[in-house]
C-alpha cells in the first residue's frame, strides 16, 4: 500500500486535458515539495515536474503541476499520443525519513 | 551530457549478496547527492536510499525495507556510486536505477536517471 494515492488509470482523446490527482498527508505533501515523473513504456522514468510546479528544461509547457494542502495534481493539456505513459507523484516524508511514491497512473490516449 | 550507467545486476539466490555499481559522467559528481530507486517487474517505483555529497557529510539514509541489509557508498575519485545488497530476499527483485538527487537546483528531485540494472533473487 503506497503512502501517496493516485488513480490507477486515466484517459483522453488527442487534444483533451487530463488531470491526475495525488493524495498524501501532513507528513509528506503537506510538508514538502511534490515531484512528478513520466515513464514511457520500456524506458527509465524522467523528471517532469519539481517543487510542485516547476518544469525542467525540455519539458513542454503542456505539463503543469499544482499543490493544495496535502494533495497535488498533474495536468496534461493538448494530449498527444506520445503522452501515453505511467505517471508517478513523489514527495519526501518526514515521518518515514524517506521519499515516497504513488503507485502510478497509466495514461491512455484513445 | 549526463550519463549514469549501472552494472552488476544478475541472478542471485535468496540470502545471497550482490553489489551494483553506477558510473557517472557529464557532471560534477562530487557536488551531487545520489539516490537509488527500484522498480519490481510490472510495479511502481520505490526509493531505496541516498547518499549526501562529502561537503554535506557524505552520510547515507536507507529506506526501512532495506535498512541493515543494503549499504550505499560512493567513490568521488572514480565518479562511482555503489549499492551493496546483502541478505537478499525474493521481494528485492527489481530494476535498480541510479539517480541524481537535486543536482540541477536544490530540491529539483531525481533529475537524471540511469538505464537501470535488473536484480533477480530466486532459487
Amino acid at each position: 500500500q503506497s503512502v501517496l494515492t493516485q488513480p490507477p488509470s486515466a484517459s483522453g482523446t488527442p487534444g483533451q486535458r487530463v488531470v491526475i490527482s495525488c493524495s498524501g498527508s501532513g507528513s509528506n505533501i503537506g510538508r514538502d515539495y511534490v515531484y512528478w515523473y513520466q515513464q514511457l513504456p520500456g524506458t527509465a522514468p524522467r523528471l517532469l515536474i519539481y517543487k510542485n510546479n516547476e518544469r525542467p528544461s525540455g519539458v513542454p509547457d503542456r505539463f503543469s503541476g499544482s499543490k493544495s494542502g496535502s494533495s497535488a495534481s498533474l495536468a496534461i493539456s493538448g494530449l498527444r499520443t506520445e503522452d501515453e505513459a505511467d505517471y508517478y507523484c513523489a514527495a519526501w516524508d518526514v515521518s518515514l525519513n524517506g521519499y515516497v511514491f504513488g503507485r502510478g497512473t497509466n495514461v491512455a490516449v484513445l | 551530457e549526463v550519463q549514469l550507467v549501472e552494472s552488476g545486476g544478475g541472478l542471485v539466490q535468496p540470502g545471497g549478496s550482490l553489489r551494483l555499481s553506477c558510473a557517472a559522467s557529464g557532471f560534477t559528481f562530487n557536488y551531487a547527492w545520489m539516490s537509488w530507486v527500484r522498480q519490481p517487474p510490472g510495479k511502481g517505483l520505490e526509493w531505496v536510499g541516498r547518499i549526501r555529497r562529502e561537503a554535506d557529510g557524505g552520510t547515507a539514509d536507507h529506506a526501512s525495507p532495506v535498512k541493515g541489509r543494503f549499504t550505499i557508498s560512493r567513490d568521488d575519485s572514480q565518479n562511482m556510486l555503489y549499492l551493496q545488497m546483502n541478505s537478499l530476499r525474493t521481494e528485492d527483485t527489481a530494476v535498480y536505477y541510479c539517480v541524481t538527487d537535486g543536482y540541477e537546483v536544490i530540491s529539483s528531485g531525481f533529475d537524471y536517471w540511469g538505464q537501470g540494472a535488473l536484480v533477480t533473487v530466486s532459487s
